[in-house]
C-alpha cells in the first residue's frame, strides 16, 4: 500500500523549458513535504520542502506546489539545466508522528542540452 | 545541515556472512534513521536508530537480522547479519530534525 505514489518513473525536458515532477499522497495526516534530489553513488540531497499551512513555496529555479484537497504536490524547475538530471524523490512526514521520512519510489529526470 | 560521512561505499560479500556499516554525523543530530533502497524502488526505512536505547524497526525488519546501534548523537551502525542474495541493495544513514534532513551517501552491498 503505497503511502506515496510518483507515478512518472521517468521525464525528459529540453535546457531552458520547464520541468514538472508530480506527487501524490493518500494520508491527510501528513503535514510536511519535501523534494529530494540524488545522483547515481550519491546519497539523496534535500533540495526544497513545504509544510502544509503553505500552498507555494520557491527557492530560486525551484518552486514546489502543495494542493492539500487533492493531496498533491508538485516540484517546478525553471529554467531546467542538464545538472539538473537526477532522480527526484518526494517524501513525507506525519502530524505529531516521530518524524520519519516516507518517500515516493522516485522520477528520473533528463534534461537534454 | 549536517554532514554524514558513511562506509564503507561498497562491498561484494559471501552469504552467511555480516556487514557493518558506519554512520558518522559531524554535529548531534535528533533523529537518525537507516533506509534500504532496492533497484527501481523507493527508500524504505528499516529503523530510526534510538540513542542509548534499542532501535524501533519498521514493519518487517527485526532486530536479530539488521541490529542497529547509537552510543551517542554522532555515529550509529547497522549490520546485516546472516546475509542473502534478498539483501542485496543500497543502504543509507540519515540524520537531522524534521526541517532537514542530510543522507550519506549510500552503501552498496552485493550479496553472491
Amino acid at each position: 500500500d503505497q503511502q506515496v505514489k510518483q507515478n512518472s518513473p521517468s521525464l525528459s525536458v529540453q535546457e531552458g523549458r520547464i520541468s514538472i515532477l508530480n506527487c501524490d499522497y493518500t494520508n491527510s495526516m501528513f503535514d510536511y513535504f519535501l523534494w529530494y534530489k540524488k545522483y547515481p553513488a550519491e546519497g539523496p540531497t534535500f533540495l526544497i520542502s513545504i509544510s502544509s499551512i503553505k500552498d507555494k513555496n520557491e527557492d530560486g529555479r525551484f518552486t514546489v506546489f502543495l494542493n492539500k484537497s487533492a493531496k498533491h504536490l508538485s516540484l517546478h524547475i525553471v529554467p531546467s539545466q542538464p545538472g539538473d538530471s537526477a532522480v527526484y524523490f518526494c517524501a513525507v512526514t506525519s502530524q505529531g508522528g516521530s518524524e520519519k521520512l516516507v518517500f515516493g519510489k522516485g522520477t528520473k529526470l533528463t534534461v537534454n542540452p | 545541515s549536517a554532514v554524514i560521512s558513511q562506509k564503507p561505499s561498497r562491498d561484494i560479500c559471501q552469504r552467511g556472512t555480516s556487514l557493518t556499516i558506519q554512520c558518522q554525523v559531524d554535529s548531534q543530530v535528533t533523529m537518525m534513521f537507516w533506509y534500504r533502497q532496492q533497484p527501481g524502488q523507493s527508500l524504505t526505512l528499516i529503523a530510526t536508530a534510538n540513542q542509548g536505547s534499542e532501535a524501533t524497526y519498521e514493519s518487517g525488519f527485526v532486530i536479530d537480522k539488521f541490529p542497529i546501534s547509537r552510543p551517542n548523537l554522532t555515529f550509529s551502525t547497522l549490520t546485516v547479519s546472516n546475509m542473502s542474495p534478498e539483501d542485496s541493495s543500497i543502504y543509507l544513514c540519515s540524520g537531522g530534525g524534521r526541517y532537514g534532513y542530510t543522507f550519506g551517501s549510500g552503501t552498496r552491498l552485493t550479496v553472491v
